[in-house]
Order: structure tokens, then sequence, then C-alpha cells
């Protein structure tokens, strides 16, 4: 168990829907990561969250938003959603600023199917 | 544009001998690189990392090479454990101060044999 919670674990919805995806870091860790994992795809990474205040932005559409609230949980909104939206989405947490020391705790993920 | 390349989407080996599995990168500015293991229906667990100013980190069971001329570096797991069994995801980070994210590559399905 990393610590981090996402929900929901799955979730099937019709193109054209709107989705939210929530994300509990582990206690104490302030950043947040957004990444997306398609079908033999690797992980893409999305957005990152660091204390309430994005800090990095990746391949991000623009029908795809996110936020961290006070309470450092997060959420991924998904809108007009399309077929090729289908895939894993993760959320990740670490205690500090940078992704490459490692310190990345990752969750289970929410599968997301646009049918 | 895949920076970080896994080849093998697969790997099958018998459990006490080596496991090696590869990766290959094309962003000369990558100075920083780790290794992830998935297990099915969880998220990706850090396993070992090492730094572009090394060759070589080894941790147990698991050693990581790297090679910057030809921009590769592998996973060696020896003696190999059927729990060894897990998709393996090879992830790097560039030369950016306070570099915030990490490039994956697609994974590699590594099989352990009993």
């Amino acid at each position: 168990d990393s610590g981090v919670t996402q929900t929901p674990k799955h979730l099937i919805t019709a193109t054209g829907q709107r989705v939210t995806l929530r994300c509990s870091p582990r206690s104490g860790d302030l950043s947040v990561y957004w990444y997306q994992q398609s079908l033999d795809q690797g992980l893409q990474f999305l957005i990152q969250y660091y204390n309430g205040e994005e800090r990095a932005k990746g391949n991000i559409l623009e029908r795809f938003s996110a936020q961290q609230f006070p309470d450092l949980h997060s959420e991924l909104n998904l809108s007009s959603l399309e077929l090729g939206d289908s895939a894993l989405y993760f959320c990740a947490s670490s205690v500090g600023l940078f992704a490459n020391t490692g310190e990345l705790f990752f969750g289970e993920g929410s599968r997301l199917t646009v049918l | 544009d895949q920076q970080v390349k896994q080849n093998s989407p697969s790997l099958s080996v018998q459990e006490g001998r080596i496991s090696i599995l590869n990766c290959d990168y094309t962003n000369s500015m990558f100075d920083y690189f780790l290794w992830y293991k998935k297990y099915p229906a969880e998220g990706p667990t850090f396993l070992i990392s090492i730094s572009s100013i090394k060759d070589k980190n080894e941790d147990g069971r698991f050693t990581v090479f790297l090679n910057k001329s030809a921009k590769h570096l592998s996973l060696h797991i020896v003696p190999s454990q059927p729990g060894d069994s897990a998709v393996y995801f090879c992830a790097a980070s560039d030369d950016d101060f306070g570099n915030e994210k990490l490039t994956f590559g697609t994974g590699t399905r590594l099989t352990i044999i009993p």
C-alpha cells in the first residue's frame, strides 16, 4: 500500500461526457502528479501540483484540467470525452518538488473506459 | 516521439537465472534514470535509480548499468525469483534544474518461470 488513494478504481462512460478522478496523496506529501497510461503506451506525464499551485504541465489536453485543494487532495477533470481517452490514469505523490529522486509513490490507478 | 524506449514488450526467464531488461533513450539531456516495477492492479513502485555520473548502481539482486555513449541502460536481476514477475518501466529525467516530471518507457513484462 503506497498510501496514495485514487477513486474511482473503474469508470465507464460515454463519449461527450465529463468525469472527475480524485486523488489523495500520502500524508505529508505536497506534490501530486497525474499520469496517463493508454494501451501499449508508457506513462505519459499530464500535470503536477505542489502545495496547491500548478508546477509543471506535460501533454495534457485542453479538455482536461486539474486542481489541488487546500487539504492537498487533487482532482483531474476530463471533459468532452473521446474514445481515445480510455486509459489508466495514475496519481502519484512525493514530499518535495522533484520527481527525479525516485520518491514517487503511485496510487493503484483509475481505469476509464469511454464507449 | 518516444524519448524512452523499451523495445521488448515481454521477457521470460527461468527462475534462478539472470534477467536483463533493456532501455534506450534519445534525449542526451537526460541525466537521471530510474526503474519502476508494477504488479497487476497496483501502481508502479520505485526499484532502483542511477545518476549519469555513474555507470553502475547495485542494490541487492538488482543492478542498473548505464552506457551514456550508447544512450542505453539495463536492469539486471540475479538470481531471478518468481516474485520478480511484473512489468518494469524505465524512466528518465532531464537536466533542468528542479525537474518535475519523469519520461517513462512503455514497459517490459517479465515472467519468471519456476
